[in-house]
């Protein structure tokens, strides 16, 4: 089993719609939740952690997080055709190992 | 400067060369990362050096060494590659061993 799991899409939305990206993970200890921004060709870049259970809004992005089901989740708000992306899931588990998803790729349709 | 650069940006190598990546952070941090990023695979962790010392290493082939002479500057030294070895690779640090971390622009590496 892999210790996060995101599906690789390809997601196509429609401007101006909610993208709804997911992941989960295997360690149930894990305590710490990281969303990151890759545009093809450039390094990932970090959107949002999350460390307790619910919300957590920035912007245009909402970091989901429910321990109990293990999965993370981030929504992005009136999505625009620069949001097109490959997102990654990260997971830092309980031995303080940090792991990343393969990412979903993101495509915004003007 | 302001927060991890790399350098070289792209990097071509036969299998006999010999050659390294250097990756400079600008942020105070007190670990430093190496990451592997081959298509359609997750990252894959290479090295963690904290506060210097080296505390994890994936089972990374010997053909590549690590070498962080301070909290500032990471390197990776690279010898007898193979063409599977071809990715992008990635720095990054963060404040300590378990807090957020920050990238480099990577160095694009192609083993012929």
């Amino acid at each position: 089993q892999k210790e996060v799991e995101q599906n690789s899409g390809p997601l196509s939305v429609p401007e101006g719609a909610i993208a709804s990206l997911n992941c989960t993970y295997s360690d149930r200890g894990s305590q710490s939740f990281f969303w990151y921004r890759q545009y093809s060709g450039k390094s990932p870049e970090l959107i949002m952690f999350i460390y307790s259970n619910g919300d957590k809004e920035d912007g245009r992005f909402t970091a989901q997080l429910n321990k109990a089901s293990q999965y993370v989740s981030l929504l992005i708000r009136d999505s625009q055709p620069s949001d097109s992306a490959t997102y990654l899931c990260a997971v830092m588990n309980t031995g303080n190992q940090f792991y990343f998803g393969t990412g979903t790729s993101l495509t915004v349709i003007p | 400067e302001t927060g991890v650069t790399q350098t070289p940006r792209h990097l071509v190598m036969g299998m006999t060369n010999k050659k390294s990546l250097k990756c400079e952070q600008h942020l105070g941090h007190n670990a430093m990362y190496w990451y592997k990023q081959s298509a359609k695979k997750p990252l894959e962790l290479m090295f963690v050096y904290s506060l210097e010392e080296r505390v994890e290493n994936n089972s990374v082939p010997s053909r590549f060494s690590p070498e962080c002479p301070n909290s500032s500057h990471l390197f990776l030294h690279l010898h007898t590659l193979q063409p599977e070895d071809s990715a992008l690779y990635l720095c990054a640090s963060s404040e300590s061993g378990t807090d957020t971390q920050y990238f480099g622009p990577g160095t694009r590496l192609t083993v012929l």
